[in-house]
């Protein structure tokens, strides 16, 4: 079936230093959604991109429009309440929602 | 950021018993998705409904699970008879669409132990 391959697993910064995620598809994808999900399990939507890139704050992310194969977020100047677990979920053509397997990202001070 | 709903917060049961969990989506969202997220992060998805009516489910739930989502009432999910694998946090979410690229926003989740 559909994979979507998150990278890396775990991400350890330093308060104020930037970093990417990635999220690579097997397969043309329709749209992307990435996710935060804090201590308690909730999984917050911070981007929805059918194609192109959006940001919000220090927070960006794009998706590739051409192959539709491939989607990144990109993190500035990091701050602890960014630490938390990041996912990707993409929908394919038959509007099949993929998650990637996580991404933990710890900032210290 | 979401308004979907999900109760209870923690569920613990024991073998063969059942284990029911509710989800009320946001309001004018006539999609709802069921996913379990296992303590490996991989997400599963279970069952979705558009309105009243299910569109797609897997195996396992059309077998194991029992899962509504009528009108003017929260959804539920409920698994017949709860097995040791079935721990997992149980997600809820809804959407504008199924049958269009739409963004999901998801509930807090339903965390169930079996023992």
């Amino acid at each position: 079936g559909d994979q979507v391959e998150q990278s890396p697993s775990a991400l350890s910064l330093h308060e104020g230093t930037d970093s990417a995620l990635r999220c690579n598809f097997t397969t043309t994808m329709r749209s992307v959604q990435w996710f935060r999900q804090n201590s308690r399990g909730s999984l917050i939507s911070l981007f929805y991109l059918a194609s192109g890139t959006k940001e919000n704050g220090r927070l960006k992310s794009a998706f590739d429009s051409k192959e539709r194969r491939y989607s990144t977020l990109h993190i500035r100047d990091a701050q602890l309440e960014d630490s938390g677990t990041y996912f990707c979920a993409a929908l394919n053509m038959g509007y099949k929602l993929t998650f990637g397997t996580g991404t933990s990202l710890l900032v210290d001070p | 950021n979401s308004k979907v709903i999900q109760t209870p917060r923690y569920l613990v049961k024991g073998q063969g018993q059942k284990a029911k969990m509710r989800c009320i989506p946001e309001k004018g969202h006539p999609v709802v998705f069921w996913y379990q997220q296992n303590k490996n992060n991989e997400f599963k998805f279970l069952i979705n409904f558009q309105n009243q009516e299910v569109l797609q489910q897997i195996d396992m739930t059309e077998k194991r699970f029992s899962a509504e989502c009528p009108s003017n009432s929260p959804c539920s999910l409920e698994i017949q008879s709860s097995e040791a694998g079935d721990s997992a946090l149980y997600l809820c979410a809804s959407s504008l669409s199924s049958t269009s690229a739409e963004t999901l926003y998801f509930g807090s989740g339903t965390r169930l132990t079996v023992l």
